[in-house]
């Protein structure tokens, strides 16, 4: 089975500003990783997902994220946000069983960008 | 194809009264997945379709709850006298299945369920 665990609930911060959304996982096998962005009322929108190959992935709106094997982590990092980047971001991930590829996701993380 | 399409987008139903969801998911893809989400939580695997077959049911997916795909194109999801904890939004995504190698699901705009 696998977990994710999303530490902060809600982050603010101002415009042009850097941020981090942290995210950690738990797992008994090899897993895919995620990051999907959710606006108000809306589906998910897939920012980056990890497969394989160079650990730093870098996704849509200028979003990336690090995957880190011995920490089980995978932080997703902007080096300046926008208004328009707040939303909802969820991690998640997915078991390389060759099977199912369902996802299993963290609890979300609310970001508020401000002026 | 634009997209995963639900519908409809919003349902308001009294307690006790059966809904059923539709999802057309993007037509390359055979794979199907519903999940849901409550306020405040991620959201969580109900079913999954390869084709018109139902290969795994979360322990979520009471025995109020039926999902189809009869012809491997849309789904269905129904649920039978529903209850105020049914309210949530449901997510249907769909993907292709790539052997070995996993791939990403598209999502759709979701159905959100309040029960009165």
């Amino acid at each position: 089975a696998q977990s994710v665990t999303q530490l902060d609930s809600q982050v603010p911060v101002f415009e042009e500003a850097p941020v981090e959304l942290r995210c950690n996982y738990s797992s008994s096998v090899s897993v895919y990783l995620f990051w999907y962005v959710q606006y108000p009322n809306q589906g998910l929108q897939l920012l980056l997902k990890y497969l394989s190959g160079s650990t730093l992935v870098k996704g849509i709106n200028g979003f990336e994220a690090e995957f880190n094997k011995s920490q089980t982590s995978f932080h997703l990092r902007k080096p300046s946000v926008h208004i328009s980047d707040t939303a909802e971001y969820f991690c998640a991930v997915s078991p390389y069983t060759g099977t199912a590829s369902k996802l299993t996701f963290g609890t979300g993380t609310r970001l508020q960008v401000t002026l | 194809d634009t997209g995963v399409s639900q519908d409809p987008r919003h349902k308001i139903t009294k307690r006790g009264q059966n809904v059923t969801f539709r999802c057309d998911p993007i037509s390359e893809h055979n794979r199907l997945y519903w999940y849901r989400q409550t306020l405040g939580q991620g959201p969580e695997f109900l079913t999954y379709f390869q084709n018109e077959a139902q290969l795994e049911k979360s322990r979520l997916l009471s025995d109020r709850f039926s999902a189809e795909r009869p012809k491997g194109s849309f789904s269905t999801l129904e649920i039978q006298r529903t209850e105020q904890g049914d309210s949530a939004m449901y997510l249907c995504a769909s993907s292709f299945p790539s052997g070995r190698l996993n791939t990403e699901a598209f999502f759709g705009q979701g159905t959100r369920l309040t029960v009165v």
